[in-house]
């Protein structure tokens, strides 16, 4: 249980072009997911939390009106790139919060496979 | 050995060896602590987590210990595998209203056949 998907796996695009993201929870709903992005040999870094029905909170840096977030149902939240520049190029990763479990697991996220993004 | 590179420490160990991967966090009123594994193109796989009132949990293969005295997290894998191969990152997390993940460097591990 509690996979994530992404789509698409891979994308290139032209620069100044919009790029769309799809995060999905398969087996589970998801209230609250997050969206990384993750350059190479480096770490996973925040750029905003999505939350089912409201606005989505950006981490300081991010440009919310080039980074726009959806979080439409309680399974899908989408990712626009808008006007790809070079610079955006990186993989972005998206996870779903699974509510704490009385398994011992605690305040666990799953994560999607990744979007390789490469803007030319 | 060990050994930290521009950007991600690197440890190579040798087939059924185990295994020591440390990491240092920041916020001493982080909650838990969660150790994923990330092979190459991937998104991240849960290993294992800790709650702060803990100081040592164990999986299968697998030893978190936390030392919040000194902020310091490890993670010991015990006869490591080829399949272990991958980016480890510590993450910290507060629960409630600010739930997020703040992620560690991470450290590429390298199982010698």
């Amino acid at each position: 249980g509690a996979v994530v998907s992404q789509h698409p796996s891979w994308v290139i695009c032209k620069s100044g072009t919009s790029v769309k993201i799809e995060c999905r929870s398969l087996d589970f709903q998801a209230t609250t997911m997050f969206w990384y992005r993750q350059f190479p040999k480096q770490s996973l870094m925040l750029m905003a939390t999505s939350n089912e029905g409201s606005k989505a909170t950006y981490e300081q840096g991010v440009e919310k009106d080039k980074f726009l977030i959806n979080h439409a149902s309680l399974t899908l939240s989408t990712l626009t790139v808008t006007s790809a520049h070079p610079e955006d190029s990186s993989f972005y990763i998206c996870s779903a919060r699974v509510q704490p479990r009385t398994s011992g697991i605690y305040n666990e996220q799953f994560f999607g496979p990744g979007t390789r993004l490469t803007v030319l | 050995g060990e050994s930290v590179g521009l950007h991600l420490p690197t440890l190579s160990v040798q087939e059924g060896d185990n295994s020591i991967i440390n990491c240092a966090y920041s916020n001493s009123a982080s909650d838990y602590f969660i150790w994923y594994k990330q092979e190459s193109g991937k998104g991240p796989q849960f290993i294992i987590d800790i709650r702060s009132n803990m100081d040592k949990r164990q999986g299968q293969r697998v030893t978190v210990l936390l030392n919040k005295t000194v902020k310091h997290l490890s993670l010991q894998i015990a006869a490591t595998q080829p399949g272990d191969s991958a980016v480890y990152f510590c993450a910290e997390g507060r629960g409630g209203s600010n739930y997020k993940l703040t992620f560690g460097k991470g450290t590429l591990l390298t199982v010698n056949p």
